[in-house]
């Protein structure tokens, strides 16, 4: 089945700074790949998505990009705010059974 | 996104008991899908339920501990049988809306098992 790797664990930035977390994915099949953010006591929130057919997509300060040959995809966050301090989850799905696989979350600090 | 509710919102149970959690969506979903998250983990996904047919487990998950039902295209419920402390976890819904595999997640059932 599919694994995903996600990596660092933790990220402090200061505000206004530019955040970055990567994911790398096992299975070949694997075409969508969404980004939830998970506040403290709160559920997953999709912040954005990309599916294989596309590099890079952009909203607003978030932008994720997708390398399908290295088989890793990653989140940047631009001009951080102390409203974007959150666990970030990457997941893959391979489209056909529409489950995703989850990565161990990244807790990112934003200090102000 | 769905509007999605989900029942109790957390419990305290005793071992060896049952809890019966609800997740209620404002519209009709073909995919819903339960996930357990343990204090600082992950989502892991539990099962699959489809209406009309019987859910399907992942690795490490089965039926006679966590029993699903999908009685309807807005209505799901997860069973967690004979407790014991390790079950002591969120345990979440989604359902995939709008576009092919976007989910979004009910706002969770925290269980604990003394």
């Amino acid at each position: 089945g599919e694994n995903v790797e996600q990596h660092p664990s933790t990220l402090s930035v200061q505000e206004g700074d530019s955040a970055v977390i990567k994911c790398t994915y096992s299975d070949s099949a694997s075409n969508y790949f969404p980004w939830y953010k998970q506040e403290l006591g709160k559920r997953p929130q999709l912040i954005i998505d990309i599916r294989s057919n596309v590099g890079e997509k952009k909203d607003q300060r978030i932008a994720v990009t997708l390398n399908k040959t290295a088989k890793h995809f990653s989140l940047h966050i631009t001009e951080t705010q102390p409203e974007d301090s959150a666990v970030y989850f990457c997941a893959a799905s391979d489209g056909s059974a529409r489950q995703l696989t989850f990565g161990s979350g990244t807790q990112l600090t934003v200090l102000p | 996104s769905a509007v999605i509710s989900q029942k109790p919102s957390r419990d305290i149970c005793q071992r060896g008991t049952s809890l019966t959690i609800q997740c209620q969506v404002d519209s009709q979903v073909t995919m819903m899908f339960w996930y357990r998250q343990q204090p600082g983990q992950s989502l892991t996904l539990i099962a699959t339920a489809n209406q009309g047919s019987e859910a399907t487990y992942e690795s490490g998950f089965v039926i006679d501990k966590f029993p699903i039902s999908r009685p309807n295209l807005t209505f799901s419920t997860l069973t967690v049988s004979n407790m014991s402390p390790e079950d002591s976890s969120i345990y979440l819904c989604s359902v995939e809306r709008a576009s092919y595999n976007e989910q979004f997640f009910g706002p969770g059932t925290r269980l604990t098992v003394l």
